[in-house]
């Protein structure tokens, strides 16, 4: 069975702060995609990033960026430089290749509070 | 634009009390799918539906049912809530599988007291 675990619950930092959200995730299935949301304080999901398990590469997108390492059945994520507006809830998902009903699999989540 | 659309966005209701929660999407997606989210516990499936008329169970189905007459309508019914179907639900659609993302509505935030 698929399985994600986001063990931060809670991370507060200071504003221009890095912050790294840890996602470890299991599957059976050698094909598989991993998805980050944000979740602000409005409520809805904003989806961030997708990573195919066939690719490896790590991903930079302005102040955010993704490690993906197969070894350790990791899919992190860094914000670099910290702002007030990335305070949220962060979501790691999963979806194996073929899953019924495309389900995801969600980590619990973890809430990013940046302080000014 | 392309959205998924909840509605409505936030109910309160009693014990026992029939509801429904409507979901439209304007994607012409053939998955779609109700989630609920829960402190601590991520999103978790309810019911999913690969096209018209094809549905089944998630993860967690009890109390909960589901139909698809037309592509992009995908109404959740609670014909009994009880308390402990107090969450924050959330309509999801998907073109395909593989590595397309969800979309996601807005979500409803449900009470049943």
């Amino acid at each position: 069975a698929q399985k994600v675990t986001q063990a931060q619950t809670e991370i507060s930092v200071v504003e221009k702060e890095d912050v790294t959200l840890d996602c470890v995730y299991e599957t059976r299935d050698t094909t598989y995609y991993l998805f980050w949301y944000k979740q602000p304080p409005s409520g809805e999901l904003v989806f961030l990033i997708r990573r195919n398990s066939f690719d490896e590469q790590n991903e930079i997108s302005g102040r955010y960026s993704w490690n993906f390492q197969k070894s350790t059945s990791s899919f992190n994520f860094t914000i670099t430089a910290s702002q007030v507006v990335d305070s949220a809830v962060y979501f790691c998902a999963l979806k194996d290749g073929w899953a019924a009903g495309n389900k995801l699999t969600f980590g619990g989540g973890t809430r990013v509070l940046v302080k000014p | 634009e392309a959205q998924v659309t909840q509605n409505p966005r936030y109910l309160i209701t009693v014990t026992g009390k029939k509801l429904t929660v409507t979901c439209s999407q304007n994607m012409n997606h053939e998955y779609m799918s109700w989630y609920r989210q829960d402190p601590g516990l991520g999103l978790r499936q309810i019911y999913y539906s690969m096209n018209v008329e094809v549905t089944d169970k998630g993860d967690v189905p009890e109390g909960y049912k589901v139909s698809r007459k037309e592509k992009r309508n995908f109404p959740l019914i609670l014909e009994s809530p009880s308390p402990n179907q107090t969450s924050l639900y959330f309509c999801a659609s998907t073109q395909g599988q593989g590595n397309t993302e969800a979309f996601f509505g807005q979500g409803t935030r449900l009470t049943v007291v």
